[in-house]
């Protein structure tokens, strides 16, 4: 099943504690992107990748890191979280950086 | 900084009627749009897209308007259905990998 994983669905952390999630995908696709959602902001673009060792910032990168040492793999990391992080968080992927797949989403809570 | 709005944050329609959710935009040089619908405790989910070399697109009891002089964007949904009820957004592409999404529009269907 051509799927978009993330791994933890659900984490409470404090401030200060890195953190890193997980994003996967089946379909090897060339382009991967996170996302953050929050009320009454809808989704902003945190980071970007059109291929592997190739990422870009979007709208929000600040206080976020990712790599792509891997077609199917694009962490997230939160090297010293904060509580304005706090955010249900998607991670989404695209055969060509056109309509885009997108995972079950993280649910984080920075105290 | 720029984001691409909605007129109404909550459009209330009967089973069987159709569904009109509006979005404007505010760059006039997106050349890409796309509509997605996001259920309760779900990532977004890929609905239709446009390009801007169109005025219109159909899919499966959904069509997307796109009207470049007012840079105006609508999606019809034909006969909504309960399953339909959902919250719906538009995401625009400046030529880049990088998206605007909306805010939002929920879509509520009463029986």
């Amino acid at each position: 099943e051509a799927q978009v994983t993330q791994n933890p669905r659900y984490l409470i952390t404090v401030t200060g504690k890195k953190l890193t999630v997980t994003c996967s995908q089946n379909m090897n696709h060339e382009y991967m992107s996170w996302y953050r959602q929050d009320p009454g902001l809808g989704l902003r673009q945190i980071y970007y990748s059109m291929n592997v060792e190739v990422t870009d910032k979007g709208d929000v990168p600040e206080g976020y890191k990712v790599s792509r040492k891997e077609k199917r793999n694009f962490p997230l990391i939160l090297e010293s979280p904060s509580p304005n992080q706090t955010s249900l968080y998607f991670c989404a992927s695209s055969s060509t950086g056109g309509a885009q797949y997108f995972g079950p989403g993280t649910r984080l809570l920075v105290l | 900084g720029e984001s691409v709005g909605l007129h109404l944050p909550t459009l209330s329609v009967q089973e069987g009627d159709n569904s009109i959710i509006n979005c404007a935009y505010s760059n006039s040089a997106s050349d890409y749009f796309i509509w997605y619908k996001q259920e309760s405790g779900k990532g977004p989910q890929f609905i239709i897209d446009i390009r801007s070399n169109m005025d219109k697109r159909q899919g499966q009891r959904v069509t997307v308007l796109l009207n470049k002089t007012v840079k105006h964007l609508s999606l019809q949904i034909a006969a909504t259905q309960p399953g339909d009820s959902a919250v719906y957004f538009c995401a625009e592409n400046r030529g880049t990998y990088k998206y605007i999404f909306g805010t939002g529009t929920r879509l509520k269907v009463l029986a």
